[in-house]
C-alpha cells in the first residue's frame, strides 16, 4: 500500500465550480499534513497547511480526518489559475520533516 | 530573498557516466532535502540534512547515489555510475528548522534538475 494516495483525475471543471480532492495515507502517526501545487514543469510550492481542525485561505479549504486518515482539499469558485496538480503531502514520523507525497490530482478549469 | 536554486537545469548523459547535481538552498536554512520524481511515479524522498550532518539517508536507492553538504551550505549529489532507470527530475528543498510549538516548518522547493541517461 502507497503511504499516501490520491485520485489522479484529471479532473475537468468550469471556471466558478467548486472541486473536492480526496487523500489518504497509511501511518496513522503522521503528524503534518500540507497540500503543495505543482504546474507544470515546475517545482511543489506550498499551497496550504492542514491542521486538525480544519483551515480555510480564501477559496481553499482543508480538513482532516485522523480517525479516518483522510485529508481533502475544497477549491471554491474555480479560477483558470487554479489548473495545476494538487499533491497530498504527509510528514509521517514526529521529530522528522522527511515528506512523503501523493502522486498528485490533475485540474483543468476551463471557461 | 533568493529562492532555492539548482544547477545544471538539464543533464543528459550516457548509462555509466557520472553526474552531479548542485543545490544552493536559501540563506539561513539549516535543513536541505533531496527527492526526486521518475517518470509516472510520485515524488521520493532521498535524503535530508540538518546543516552538515545526514539526518536521514533512508530514502538513496542504492551506494551509486552520494550526497555531500560540507560547511552546511550548498550540497552535491552524485550519481555514478548513472544507469537508466535514474532518469527523471531531481528536486532540492531547503527548510529553517523546528523553531518552537507551534511553528510548521514550511520547505521551499528549487525548480529541480532534469536528468536523463540514455
Amino acid at each position: 500500500r502507497k503511504e499516501v494516495e490520491q485520485d489522479p483525475g484529471p479532473f475537468n471543471v468550469p471556471e466558478g465550480a467548486t472541486v473536492a480532492f480526496n487523500c489518504t495515507y497509511s501511518n496513522s502517526a503522521s503528524q503534518s499534513f500540507f497540500w503543495y501545487r505543482q504546474d507544470c514543469r515546475k517545482e511543489p510550492k506550498l499551497l496550504m497547511s492542514v491542521y486538525s481542525s480544519g483551515n480555510e485561505d480564501g477559496r481553499f479549504t482543508a480538513q482532516l480526518n485522523r480517525a479516518s486518515q483522510y485529508i481533502s482539499l475544497l477549491i471554491r469558485d474555480s479560477k483558470l489559475s487554479d489548473s495545476a496538480t494538487y499533491l497530498c503531502v504527509v510528514i509521517p514520523l514526529p521529530h522528522n520533516n522527511d515528506m512523503r507525497f501523493g502522486a498528485g490530482t490533475r485540474l483543468t478549469v476551463k471557461p | 530573498e533568493a529562492g532555492v536554486t539548482q544547477f545544471p537545469s538539464h543533464s543528459v548523459i550516457e548509462k555509466g557516466q557520472t553526474v552531479t547535481l548542485r543545490c544552493d538552498p536559501i540563506s539561513g536554512h539549516d535543513n536541505l532535502y533531496w527527492y526526486r520524481r521518475v517518470m509516472g511515479k510520485e515524488i521520493k524522498f532521498l535524503l535530508h540534512f540538518v546543516k552538515e550532518s545526514k539526518q536521514d539517508e533512508s530514502g538513496m536507492p542504492n551506494n551509486r547515489f552520494l550526497a555531500e553538504r560540507t560547511g552546511g551550505t550548498y550540497s552535491t549529489l552524485k550519481v555514478q555510475p548513472a544507469e537508466l532507470e535514474d532518469s527523471g527530475v531531481y528536486f532540492c528543498a531547503s527548510s529553517q528548522g523546528w523553531r518552537g510549538p507551534g511553528y510548521t516548518d514550511t520547505q521551499y522547493f528549487g525548480p529541480g534538475t532534469r536528468l536523463t541517461v540514455l
